[in-house]
C-alpha cells in the first residue's frame, strides 16, 4: 500500500502569511494526488486535483505542486476562513485509496 | 445542485449489523463511481469501499473486507453499505462520496477525485 506522510501535523500562522504543507508518498505516484480541506464539523471539500489543478470555484490563493514523490500544498495568503484540516489523497496504486494523516491549520 | 444524504447510522452493539444508505440527487448517478469514506472521532480520513458506475467493480479496505458489502441501485439513485460483524473500531462518521471517474479502473485515464461528499452518518459500536 502507498503511504502518504504529511508534515507538519499542525501549524499556527498569522493572517496574510504564506504557508506550505508537504505530502510525501512512499513511492512514485506520478501526479495522482488530490488535496482536501475539512473545516470543523463539516465534510471534506476538494481543493486541488492531479497535484496542481485547482477545482472550480476554489480561490486562487490555494495551489499545489510536485517534486518527485513530494507534493506541496500552498496557501499564498492565509485567511481566517482557511482554518481547517488539510488532507492529501492518492489514487496511483489502488485499491486501497489512501489519505495522508492531515495537517491542522490554526490562526496565531 | 449535487446532494448526497446519508442515513442509517446509530448506536449498536459489537457483532450486530447495520445498513447505511445514501440518497443522491442533482447528477447523473449512473455515470460515476461511488465510495464510502469514514472518520473515527478526532481522527483522519479512511477509505472504506468503492463501487463502479455499473456495479461491475467493487473493492474494500482490508479492515472491512468480508464484513462490509457495498451496493448501489441506479434506478433509485442510491448507494448502500451493509455492515456486518461490527467492531468497536468501526465507530466513525461514514461519508458517502462521489468520484469524478466512472470506476477506479478508469482512474488514471479519466482522473479521479472525490468532488462531492455527504454530511456523514455516525455509527457508534459499543457494548
Amino acid at each position: 500500500d502507498i503511504q502518504l506522510t504529511q508534515s507538519p501535523s499542525s501549524l499556527s500562522a498569522s493572517v496574510g502569511d504564506r504557508l506550505t504543507i508537504t505530502c510525501q508518498a512512499s513511492q512514485d505516484i506520478s501526479n495522482y494526488l488530490n488535496w482536501y480541506q475539512q473545516k470543523p464539523g463539516k465534510a471534506p471539500k476538494l481543493l486541488i486535483y492531479d497535484a496542481s489543478s485547482l477545482e472550480t470555484g476554489v480561490p486562487s490563493r490555494f495551489s499545489g505542486s510536485r517534486s518527485g514523490t513530494d507534493f506541496i500544498f500552498t496557501i499564498s495568503s492565509l485567511q481566517p476562513e482557511d482554518i481547517a484540516t488539510y488532507y492529501c489523497q492518492q489514487y496511483h496504486n489502488i485499491p486501497p485509496i489512501t489519505f495522508g494523516g492531515g495537517t491542522k491549520v490554526e490562526i496565531k | 445542485e449535487v446532494q448526497l444524504v446519508e442515513s442509517g447510522g446509530g448506536f449498536i452493539q459489537p457483532g450486530r449489523s447495520l445498513r447505511l444508505s445514501c440518497a443522491v440527487s442533482g447528477l447523473t448517478f449512473d455515470d460515476y463511481a461511488m465510495h464510502w469514506v469514514r472518520q473515527a472521532p478526532g481522527k483522519g480520513l479512511e477509505w472504506v469501499s468503492t463501487i463502479s458506475y455499473n456495479s461491475g467493480n467493487i473493492d474494500y479496505a482490508d479492515s472491512v473486507k468480508g464484513r462490509f458489502t457495498i451496493s448501489r441501485d441506479n434506478a433509485k439513485n442510491s448507494l448502500y453499505l451493509q455492515m456486518n460483524s461490527l467492531r468497536v473500531e468501526d465507530t466513525a462518521l461514514y461519508y458517502c462520496v462521489k468520484d469524478t471517474a466512472p470506476s477506479i479502473l478508469h482512474a488514471h485515464s479519466s482522473g479521479s477525485s472525490f468532488d462531492s461528499w455527504g454530511q456523514g452518518t455516525l455509527v457508534t459500536v459499543s457494548s
